[in-house]
């Protein structure tokens, strides 16, 4: 089955760290771009992150920049996202999506599979 | 950054109806648009690419129009599984920009 599964959420103090993780199945992973979007508690989707098939190419929302990190192990079919010095307004479901396109090291820019999301609370 | 506004932001309606949402761009995306249905806990699902290309699987009652500025998700007999929150993203320009979501709810 061609699926995404996001792991690692959980409550955290802000200032703190997590990993999340996304784990691919059902499809040649190093074949596509990958992505990070998010979605606050009764809000709309934001774009987080985004990193190119052979990892050569990445790029950050102005809201995370500096403080997120996002990687991929092509040999682990996974997607990573550190997120260090956490804010309250980094609260969100976290969505792992993947970009159609499988030109190598490009995107489309919309999402065609999503994981089921992770959720991260920052509060203290 | 490219602003999309969607109207209505929630509306009710009955099973069997035809329904319109609107998604309006801040500026020409020509068809660079997609639309995701998201249901509550779920995951968004891709409709609609292309502003008028359904995604494999989606069932046909489901149609998408536009270009430029205006776009249009039609679901031309609105069934029990339809009711959910509809979100317009354009790709035009990096990184795609979301709407505010439209939530469609039973009357």
């Amino acid at each position: 089955e061609v699926q995404l599964v996001e792991s690692g959420g959980g409550l955290v103090k802000p200032g703190g760290s997590l990993r999340l993780s996304c784990a691919a199945s059902g499809f040649t992973f190093s074949s596509y771009s990958m992505n990070w979007v998010r979605q606050a508690p009764g809000k709309g989707l934001e774009w987080v992150s985004s990193i190119s098939s052979s990892s050569s190419y990445i790029y950050y929302a102005d809201s995370v920049k500096g403080r997120f990190t996002i990687s991929r192990d092509n040999a682990k079919n996974s997607l990573y996202l550190q997120m260090n010095s956490l804010r309250a307004e980094d609260t969100a479901v976290y969505y792992c999506a993947r970009d159609p396109t499988t030109v190598t090291n490009s995107w489309v820019w919309y999402f065609d599979l999503w994981g089921r999301g992770t959720l991260v609370t920052v509060s203290s | 950054a490219i602003r999309m506004t969607q109207s209505p932001s929630s509306f009710s309606a009955s099973t069997g109806d035809r329904v319109t949402i609107t998604c309006r761009a801040s500026q020409g995306i020509s068809s660079y648009l997609a639309w995701y249905q998201q249901k509550p806990g779920k995951a968004p699902k891709l409709l609609i690419y292309a502003a008028s290309t359904l995604q494999s699987g989606v069932p046909s009652r489901f149609s998408g129009s536009g270009s430029g500025t205006d776009f249009t998700l039609t679901i031309s007999c609105l069934q029990s599984e339809d009711f959910a929150t509809y979100y317009c993203q354009q790709y035009y320009s990096y990184p795609g920009t979301f709407g505010q979501g439209t939530k469609v709810e039973i009357k």
